[in-house]
Order: C-alpha cells, then sequence, then structure tokens
C-alpha cells in the first residue's frame, strides 16, 4: 500500500499570500489530521477531518482551514500569511480516526518570507 | 491544559548502552499513548502504542514501554542501543474521545556514537 502523500514538498511564500497544502491519505482510510511542526513549538494539532467532516479542531487562529474530500484527500489553507507560518506541515491518516495509529506523510516545508 | 513532558531535549549513547526516555503526561481521563521516532530524513514512524490491558508493551527494534498510571508515565526503554537508532523520539498522547488529536511532547534527540 501506498503511504501518505503530501504536496508539494517545498513552497516559499511571501507575508500576506495564501497557501494550499493537499495530502493524500493511505487508500482506505477515512480520517485525516493535520500537524504543524516547529523548533520552538515541537508538533501542534491543527484539525481532523473524517467523512468530509471537521471533527476535531486545535488552537490555531481562523486563518488556518481545511477540508475533506469524498476520496478522503485533504486540503489545508492558510491565508494571509505570517513568518511564524513558516514550519513543516505534516499530515497523518488513520482508518478512522479514533484508537487507531495515525500514518504520517513526508510534511510539506512551508517559508514564508 | 493537556500536555507531555519529555524530560531530556538531547541525549547521547555509546552503542550498548541501555536507554530510558521519560515521558509523562497531564491529563485526568483515559488516553491512548504512542512512541513516535524520525529517523534523519525520514518521516514520522510508529514505534509503539498502549491502548488497554499489560502496562508494558514491546514496539519494533527491540524497544518497549510502560504505562504507569499513577505516575502519568509512559517510559520508553531499550536495554542496547545501536548506531542505527540515532534518531528523534517523540512521546504522543491521545484522550479517549478526541478523534484524531495527538498530543505531543517536544521531542528527544538520541546520539548513539558508534
Amino acid at each position: 500500500k501506498a503511504g501518505v502523500t503530501q504536496t508539494p514538498r517545498y513552497l516559499i511564500k511571501t507575508r500576506g499570500q495564501q497557501v494550499t497544502l493537499s495530502c493524500s491519505p493511505i487508500s482506505g482510510h477515512r480520517s485525516v489530521s493535520w500537524y504543524q511542526q516547529t523548533p520552538g513549538q515541537g508538533l501542534q494539532f491543527l484539525f481532523e477531518y473524517f467523512s468530509e467532516t471537521q471533527r476535531n479542531k486545535g488552537n490555531f487562529p481562523g486563518r488556518f482551514s481545511g477540508r475533506q474530500f469524498s476520496n478522503s484527500r485533504s486540503e489545508m489553507n492558510v491565508s494571509t500569511l505570517e513568518l511564524g507560518d513558516s514550519a513543516l506541515y505534516l499530515c497523518a491518516s488513520s482508518p478512522a480516526g479514533a484508537r487507531e495509529t495515525q500514518y504520517f506523510g513526508p510534511g510539506t516545508r512551508l517559508l514564508v518570507l | 491544559a493537556q500536555s507531555v513532558s519529555q524530560h531530556n531535549h538531547h541525549v547521547i549513547l555509546s552503542e550498548a548502552a541501555s536507554l530510558e526516555l521519560g515521558c509523562n503526561y497531564s491529563y485526568g481521563g483515559t488516553v491512548n499513548l504512542f512512541w513516535y521516532v524520525q529517523y534523519p530524513g525520514q518521516h514520522l514512524q510508529l514505534l509503539l502504542k498502549y491502548f488497554s490491558g499489560d502496562p508494558l508493551v514491546k514496539g519494533i527494534k527491540g524497544f518497549e514501554a510502560e504505562f504507569i498510571k499513577s505516575k502519568f508515565s509512559f517510559n520508553l526503554r531499550k536495554p542496547s542501543v545501536q548506531w542505527s537508532d540515532t534518531a528523534e523520539y517523540f512521546c504522543a498522547v491521545n484522550p479517549r474521545g478526541s478523534q484524531g488529536n495527538l498530543i505531543f511532547g517536544k521531542g528527544t534527540k538520541l546520539s548513539v556514537k558508534p
């Protein structure tokens, strides 16, 4: 089975722009979670989607949003980028979310200039 | 707020030394517990997990962890490390009923000298 894939792998944007990141889960997995990883804050949960519905949300501003499609692929969007949004954004998938292992993708490294 | 503490930021060991990485969490309810590892240049991989039952769980590559409920701890151990264990190790907690939300510790970087 193919693993979790994320595109693009690297991205450079400037302040004020917006960005969309994509995640394709492992085939058959219906839950997709997003995390932000920075040297200072570590890994922080952004949100989780299951069957096209956001089930859980972390403590991030409304500039961070996401969605999930009927094929379980997910996108996250960050609007009005700030320098502090520079991070590695990780996507993880699991069959249904609760009490299950999350499998992580390689991440998208975003640099905001 | 729920949090996970990993006591050591960077651990340096020689090959064949024993390893114990500490992990404590703050959450009063029932949790699922995980250890993930990130080898250089690779993405996060699951080492082991605890959901219920025997509090001593065994994972891949000779790693094990013990859940001590009274101490809110889930320490990772390996009796004899190898150079290939050089990586960053993350403890994570999922509060029961909180779908898809892993609360991670800040990670412990392990360097094993050959």
